[in-house]
């Protein structure tokens, strides 16, 4: 699977909108690129996945460049909770695949 | 959607002494469960891949007799963590994989004393 690149840290003020990056500058044309968060203590958590396409849904939205090298991770309403680490992964379609988690990236939310 | 529970949450024990920890998938099955153990400050790096009715596969320096992973149903995988010194203490996680997308339990936070 292709390796990715994100910001050790980040800080966001509640309430604006959190933009996380990611370069995957080694990805496959069958490769995905997903999004997990892990909040303190907590196992990661699934929070989105595309191929090509944008995508949105309840926690957030995917916006991958149109050579696929990079993407960005949106939190249009960033609350204190949403405090956590991001790992963007990616991976191939088999089932069979592990995700490898890289460092990920912190977010700090702030009042 | 999805669950995957992981038993216990937190567990304390004495130097010398085992602790398994389970792993369900509760509404769907999942023929490879993973497992991964992550220390304070760091990334989760997988320790062993399960696979329902056959052996384990070990990442490089993950002792197999030391961390006896079972896979016996489809909905369950379990992690024994034999002779448990303090440098094992950490956070475990497993991990189970839908069609779609991988889900991963709570957590087990060992500690040994």
């Amino acid at each position: 699977d292709a390796k990715t690149t994100q910001p050790p840290s980040m800080d966001c003020a509640e309430g604006r909108a959190a933009n996380l990056p990611c370069n995957h500058s080694t990805i496959s044309g069958n490769e995905y690129v997903y999004w997990y968060r892990q909040i303190h203590s907590q196992g990661p958590q699934y929070i989105i996945h595309g191929l090509k396409n944008n995508e949105t849904n309840e926690m957030a939205s995917l916006i991958i460049t149109e050579d696929r090298k990079s993407s960005t991770l949106i939190l249009p309403h960033a609350t204190l909770r949403d405090t956590a680490v991001y790992y963007c992964i990616v991976r191939g379609s088999n089932a069979g695949n592990m995700l490898t988690f890289g460092g990920g990236t912190r977010l700090m939310v702030k009042p | 959607g999805a669950v995957v529970s992981q038993h216990p949450s937190w567990v304390i024990c004495k130097s010398g002494t085992s602790v398994k920890i389970e792993c369900r998938s509760l509404d769907f099955q999942a023929t490879t469960m993973f497992w991964y153990r992550q220390f304070p400050k760091q990334s989760l790096m997988l320790m062993a891949t399960s696979n329902e009715g056959s052996k384990a596969t070990y990442e490089q320096g993950v002792e197999k007799d030391k961390f006896l992973i079972n896979h016996a149903s489809l909905t369950l995988s379990t992690l024994t963590v034999t002779s448990a010194h303090p440098e094992d203490s950490s956070f475990y996680i497993c991990s189970a994989r839908s069609p779609t997308e991988a889900f991963f339990g709570q957590g087990t936070r060992l500690t040994v004393v």
